[in-house]
């Protein structure tokens, strides 16, 4: 079993839809999580950071769910510039960051 | 600020012939990185460093030297090039429990 998984997607949506992706873990200490966004070719870029609470930025939630060992975002009135590759990173230590494979997003006109 | 910037951002090499990626970061940042992203892997590391002169290994090691003489600077050299290090490279720097931030890679081929 791989440490982060990812469903590989594509995910095609519409223009306005609300799409959410999950992220699960294998290893219960995992202390941070974040979301990247990668574009085709590019570096990936932080969207954001995953906390116990929950939390939100604009169009974008994300939560971590300890007990089933999962996080997600959740992209609420989709626009043609989300159409991207999401990628779900856990940290177990100040050192180790594990990188899923991503998610790759379609918003389609 | 320059963030974490990488040279070059492309190459092709021949299978033999050596290398250096060069990545700086003027951030201050203690902890440096190299991954490579290959299709439907991820990004995998293949060397860190948490301060001058510390360096390990990461996931994928072999085949690739790192060292880190200031804050600044972790050049990434392939000794020997093969076909399989064909790859993206990212070099990402951060600070404690911060998110890393990245380079915009190196497209790497080698025939």
């Amino acid at each position: 079993r791989k440490e982060v998984e990812q469903d590989p997607g594509p995910f095609n949506v519409p223009e306005g839809a609300t799409v959410a992706f999950n992220c699960t873990y294998s290893n219960s200490a995992s202390q941070s999580f974040f979301w990247y966004r990668q574009d085709c070719r590019k570096e990936p870029k932080l969207l954001m950071s995953v906390y116990s609470s929950g939390n939100e930025d604009g169009r974008f939630t994300a939560q971590l769910n300890r007990a089933s060992q999962y996080i997600s975002l959740l992209i609420r009135d989709s626009k043609l510039s989300d159409s991207a590759t999401y990628l779900c990173v856990v940290g177990s230590g100040t050192y180790k960051y594990i990188f899923g494979t991503g998610t790759r997003l379609k918003v389609l006109a | 600020n320059a963030g974490v910037t990488q040279t070059p951002k492309f190459q092709v090499l021949k299978t033999g012939q050596s290398m250096t990626l060069q990545c700086a970061q003027d951030m201050n940042h203690e902890y440096m990185s190299w991954y490579r992203q290959d299709p439907g892997m991820g990004l995998r590391l293949i060397h860190y460093s948490v301060g001058a002169g510390i360096t390990d290994q990461g996931e994928v090691p072999n085949g690739y030297n790192v060292s880190r003489s200031t804050t600044e600077d972790f050049p990434l050299r392939l000794l020997s090039a093969a076909p399989s290090q064909t790859s993206v490279y990212f070099c990402a720097s951060k600070t404690g429990n911060s998110p890393l931030h990245f380079g915009n890679g190196t497209r790497l081929t080698v025939t």
